[in-house]
């Protein structure tokens, strides 16, 4: 069965700072990841995926995230942050077919004005 | 496209109470899996249904049932409620195309035992 790791539960970054949440997953096959966001008191919403093609993958609003097979992290990035992105961040692994969605543990990021 | 919709968004429920949540998924999404989601917790796999069947399903006592109807409208229900059942209960449906299971989230329904 497949696993996700988010080791950090918090990250603290000034406003205009880069920021790196990490992610990493274990699973014995291939893979699907993505980012999800949550702003306090809403659902999550996809931020981005990887599903195959180019390892490297970004959302509309700066962030990016880079699949590194050799090892095993799907680490989400953004060279300069805003107050609005305070969120949580989930990542989460599939491996397709009929098994379901493996989410970790999230990280909260907090932008500091 | 309507997104994921989830009714009701606030329910307050005693002890020993019995309560149904209900999402719509995406048109044309048939996937819908449920999530429990508490701050000591955090997010939870409940289960999955797709086209009326359950796929799979998390570790969850028997009192978390739910089901899928033929329109892909999906309902949960928890019997003899414990304050411990206090959570934000998210519903998530997906396209299921390739298989990917990329899922797109309702705001979920905030449920709250005393």
């Amino acid at each position: 069965a497949q696993s996700v790791t988010q080791l950090d539960s918090q990250v603290p970054v000034f406003e205009e700072a880069p920021v790196e949440l990490r992610c990493n997953y274990s699973s014995s096959v291939s893979v699907y990841l993505f980012w999800y966001v949550q702003y306090p008191n809403q659902g999550l919403q996809l931020l981005l995926k990887y599903l195959s093609g180019s390892t490297l993958v970004e959302s509309i609003n700066g962030f990016e995230a880079e699949f590194n097979k050799s090892q095993t992290s799907f680490h989400l990035r953004k060279p300069s942050v805003h107050i609005s992105d305070t969120a949580e961040y989930f990542c989460a692994v599939s491996v397709g077919g009929y098994q379901k969605v493996t989410f970790g543990t999230g990280t909260k990021l907090q932008v500091i004005p | 496209k309507a997104g994921v919709t989830q009714t009701p968004r606030y329910l307050i429920k005693t002890r020993g109470q019995q309560v149904t949540l209900s999402c719509s998924p995406i048109s044309g999404h048939r996937s819908v899996s449920w999530y429990q989601q508490t701050p000591g917790q955090g997010l939870q796999f409940l289960f999955e249904y797709f086209s009326e069947t359950q796929r799979n399903k998390g570790n969850f006592p028997g009192r978390f049932s739910g089901r899928q109807f033929s329109n892909s409208r999906s309902e949960m229900n928890v019997s003899t409620l414990e304050l411990g059942d206090s959570a934000l209960y998210l519903c998530a449906s997906s396209p299921m195309t390739s298989g990917t299971h990329e899922q797109y989230f309702g705001p979920g329904t905030r449920l709250t035992v005393t």
